[in-house]
């Protein structure tokens, strides 16, 4: 599976945009990007994944560059709960598990 | 209704001592996974099972054996635990392998004295 590489932690002010960045530059083609967090303590929590278009559901926007090698995952609205690691993974379709790296941790300030 | 419920959620025992978490999960899933998150935070993947057989098996040491009676229960059982078994384990189940969603239980929070 392909590296991903994201910043450590950011900041967002309550009811704004968060706009969390992943790099992925070695990603092939039949890679999905998918996008997970973690509320303290608590397990984590799927969010989002796509291949190659933009998604959008109830929580988020995934939006991945047309050359595939970066994604940014969309919280339009932040509120504090939003407060979490949020992991970005590059799996192939074929591969039977979900390996996280260290995540970027949002901190949502009021 | 806990979607994957995990017991205990705490566990303080001995080194030395064998213990056991268990997990369920009640959403008629295939695939079930144990993770474990050591004290730096990272989140590892130990073991997968697939309708009950095993499908994943990082480099865990023997003396971790998961045991799946059926399809809803993964259990971790773990024999003399050492000090660095010390983790939040986390118990995870999705529709099939290789499917991208994995709904985790709350976690299981183990110390060894």
């Amino acid at each position: 599976d392909a590296k991903t590489t994201q910043p450590t932690s950011m900041d967002c002010a309550e009811g704004r945009a968060a706009n969390l960045p992943c790099n992925h530059s070695t990603i092939s083609g039949n890679e999905y990007v998918y996008w997970y967090r973690q509320i303290h303590s608590q397990g984590p929590q799927y969010i989002i994944h796509g291949l190659k278009n933009n998604e959008t559901n109830e929580m988020a926007s995934l939006i991945i560059t047309e050359d595939r090698k970066s994604s940014t995952l969309i919280l339009p609205h932040a509120t504090l709960r939003d407060t979490a690691v949020y992991y970005c993974i590059v799996r192939g379709a074929n591969n039977n598990d979900m390996r996280f790296g260290a995540g970027t941790r949002l901190t949502v300030k009021p | 209704d806990t979607a994957v419920s995990q017991t205990p959620k705490y566990l303080v025992t001995q080194m030395g001592n064998d213990k056991s978490i268990k997990c369920e999960q009640n959403l008629g899933h295939d695939t079930m996974y144990w993770y474990k998150q050591d004290s730096k935070k990272f989140l590892k993947i130990m073991f997968s099972y697939n309708n009950k057989e095993l499908i994943i098996n990082e480099t865990v040491p023997n003396r971790f054996s998961p045991k799946s009676p059926d399809k809803a229960h993964l259990n971790l059982h773990i024999n003399s635990l050492e000090l660095g078994d010390s983790a939040v384990y986390f118990c995870a189940s999705s529709h099939q392998p290789g499917a991208g969603e994995l709904f985790f239980g709350e976690g299981s929070r183990l110390t060894v004295l």
